[in-house]
């Protein structure tokens, strides 16, 4: 079956340091991949995807590059913010005949300090 | 921004007992799902649903567990028999088509706690 694998966080950095969060995969076919964000006491939030390979995904400063020869979605930016402190998924799903399930990583708290 | 809509924000409910979920998804969206979050877990899948029928479930979805949209906005799930285990934050989602680019939108989520 599907399954996403993340570095464990949490992950602390100073302001304006470069972030990286590793996310890989294992799935059938061709996936989309996705990274969903989750700021304390929110919901998830969409922040970026990729649906084919070598696609770029951006938002806010964050990037990430579907990487079919390694399996990997890794997501990073340049230079954090304390606001970019909260808990990131990677994501992917397969669409299927009525349904569309993600299935996500187990989450990496970022921390971000001044 | 349109947005998907839960209630309550968080419930308490006693073990054994019966608790609904409640979902409004994005007015044009025509699939709808559950996941769950366990303090501290991954998110899980627990079913997806679409033109009145379950597309698909996890083994989490058990019997206890159920899903209806009564009318032409809400979308709800029930869980009966409640179990110390159901504690979660319950989020639901949903999109307008069932295309694997297509991202889910997701609801702040209900924090349910059991005691």
């Amino acid at each position: 079956g599907n399954s996403v694998t993340q570095m464990e966080g949490p992950v602390t950095l100073s302001e304006e340091a470069f972030l990286t969060i590793n996310c890989t995969y294992t799935a059938t076919g061709y996936p989309s991949l996705f990274w969903y964000v989750q700021y304390p006491g929110e919901g998830l939030q969409l922040l970026l995807k990729a649906t084919k390979a070598d696609d770029k995904g951006s938002n806010k400063g964050f990037e990430a590059t579907y990487r079919k020869e390694t399996t990997s979605f890794h997501l990073e930016k340049g230079s954090v913010q304390v606001s970019d402190s909260a808990v990131y998924f990677c994501a992917l799903s397969s669409a299927r005949g009525g349904g569309n399930k993600l299935t996500f990583g187990t989450g990496t708290q970022l921390k971000v300090e001044l | 921004e349109p947005e998907v809509t839960q209630t309550p924000s968080h419930q308490v409910t006693q073990m054994g007992q019966e608790v609904i979920l409640r979902c409004v998804p994005i007015s044009n969206h025509l699939y709808f799902y559950w996941y769950r979050q366990i303090l501290g877990q991954k998110v899980e899948f627990l079913v997806s649903f679409y033109n009145n029928e379950i597309s698909e479930k996890s083994e989490i979805f058990d019997d206890r567990f159920s899903v209806e949209r009564p009318d032409g906005s809400n979308f709800t799930l029930k869980i009966r028999s409640t179990k110390l285990e159901d504690s979660a934050m319950y989020f639901c989602a949903s999109t307008k088509t069932t295309q694997g680019d297509q991202p889910q939108h997701f609801g702040d989520g209900t924090r349910l706690s059991i005691l």
